[in-house]
């Protein structure tokens, strides 16, 4: 059963920061199967990035993703305020089908 | 405007049944991969079941297996979760959502609760 790991599980940055989120597989997913997700409080998830590195459509360029094998990178380049979520990675095609890492949260510092 | 919106959850009590439905508009419905992903209440995202275009093919997570079913009106654009068996551990938002390129999650409803409790 494949696992994804995220970190940190919580990191504290102030608007303006460079924040750099981590997702590490137990074994290696192919990089056209994963995908990155933003989640505010009362809201449903929301694509941000598919196949490792493609922005979904109308996310910024501040949002990139990055990686391949068991190690994968979500870098927002300069935080907005409105960018303090949670995120989630999230793979397809190994046991379970579909999982999601636990999560990071993006918190103002 | 794509858009899909979840109804039918509620308040259950352990041992019991609900269906949950989502309608979706905006797009052709038959040509994606659908999917229920749930999240307990503070807790991450957990995906549940999906089913193909022309509702031939699904698939379960192992702790729903044999007492979710999911299924498709293409006719109507509806996709449905009948839910039995429920237990306390089933409480959850239960997300509908369309699926993209790379077996990624296009499209979120806004989400419906379910809450197994006596």
């Amino acid at each position: 059963e494949i696992v994804l790991t995220q970190s940190p599980g919580t990191l504290s940055l102030s608007p303006g920061e460079r924040a750099t989120l981590s997702c590490r597989a137990s074994q290696s997913v192919s990089s056209t199967y994963l995908a990155w997700y933003q989640q505010k409080p009362g809201q449903a998830p929301r694509l941000l990035i598919y196949g490792a590195s493609n922005r979904a459509t109308g996310i910024p360029d501040r949002f990139s993703g990055s990686g391949s094998g068991t190690d994968f990178t979500l870098t927002i380049s300069r935080l907005e305020p409105e960018d303090f979520a949670v995120y989630y990675c999230q793979q397809y095609g190994s046991s379970p089908l579909y999982s999601f890492g636990q999560g990071t949260k993006l918190e103002t510092k | 405007e794509v858009q899909l919106v979840e109804s039918g959850g509620g308040l259950v009590q352990p041992g019991g049944s609900l269906r949950l439905s989502c309608a979706a508009s905006g797009f052709t419905f038959s040509n994606y991969w659908m999917h229920w992903v749930r999240q307990a209440p503070e807790k991450g995202l957990v995906w549940v079941s999906r089913i193909n275009g022309d509702g031939s093919s699904t698939n379960y997570a192992d702790s729903v297996k044999g007492r979710f079913t999911i299924s498709r009106d293409n006719a109507k654009n509806t996709l449905s979760l009948q839910m039995t068996s429920l237990r306390a551990e089933d409480t959850a938002v239960y997300y509908c959502v369309r699926e993209g390129l790379g077996g990624s999650y296009l499209t979120w409803g806004q989400g419906t609760l379910v809450t197994v409790s006596s």
